[in-house]
């Protein structure tokens, strides 16, 4: 059964600072990899992510794919407390060629 | 247009109550899709249909049932609905399988029964 697990669970940081947050996964034929950002309703689109070692950004934001080790991260520096939101990771595989599977998501508190 | 239109966004109901979801794209994609997120949980697919037809429905109770009129709507017909299904239902679009997976999420339909 295809399975994705996001690191940590729950993070609280000042303003400011930098984080990362982590997404391992499981899952046949892997095809991709994508983050959302949801903060009270609709998760909201933040990457793709379908080749290993190239390093997407948005503003902020950046993300990198790791298909040796099955995983991404998803850094955002000086973050603000607009960042403040669940961060959810999903993957895409062949199998189910048109179903995300979702880890449990981060939720991210930024501090002023 | 590159939005996911739901309505209504917020729904109480009763358990002999029958309702409809209805959620609408016009970005001309091929692919729908129904999820249900409980609280602190991740959204969970429920149905996925591809050029209008069924292709994907995860085991999900007969009281749930999708109708998809059309490549732009999609439709979600609940009956007999129990408490524990409320949550809030999230419909996306994406391109069809195999091309950009670039789902698009509506703003979902907060779905209380009681």
């Amino acid at each position: 059964e295809d399975k994705v697990v996001q690191s940590p669970l729950s993070l609280v940081v000042h303003e400011g600072d930098t984080v990362t947050l982590n997404c391992s996964y499981e899952v046949t034929n892997f095809r991709s990899l994508l983050w959302y950002k949801q903060e009270k309703k609709a998760p909201t689109f933040l990457f793709m992510l379908t080749s290993s070692g190239i390093e997407k950004k948005s503003g902020r934001l950046s993300s990198i794919l790791d298909k040796k080790e099955l995983s991404s991260i998803l850094n955002i520096t000086a973050t603000q407390t607009g960042d403040s939101a669940i961060y959810l990771c999903a993957v895409v595989g062949i199998q189910g060629a048109q179903k995300l599977v979702f880890g449990q998501g981060t939720r991210l508190t930024i501090n002023p | 247009d590159t939005e996911v239109t739901q309505t209504p966004k917020h729904l109480v109901m009763g358990m002999t109550n029958k309702k409809s979801l209805k959620c609408e794209q016009h970005m001309g994609h091929r692919a729908m899709y129904w999820y249900k997120q409980k609280a602190k949980k991740p959204p969970e697919l429920m149905f996925v249909y591809s050029y209008e037809k069924l292709s994907i429905n995860e085991s999900v109770p007969s009281r749930f049932s999708p109708e998809c009129p059309n490549s732009s709507l999609l439709n979600l017909h609940l009956h007999a609905l129990q408490p524990e299904d409320s949550a809030l239902y999230l419909c996306a679009s994406s391109q069809a399988a195999g091309k950009d997976y670039g789902y698009t999420f509506g703003s979902g339909t907060r779905l209380t029964v009681v």
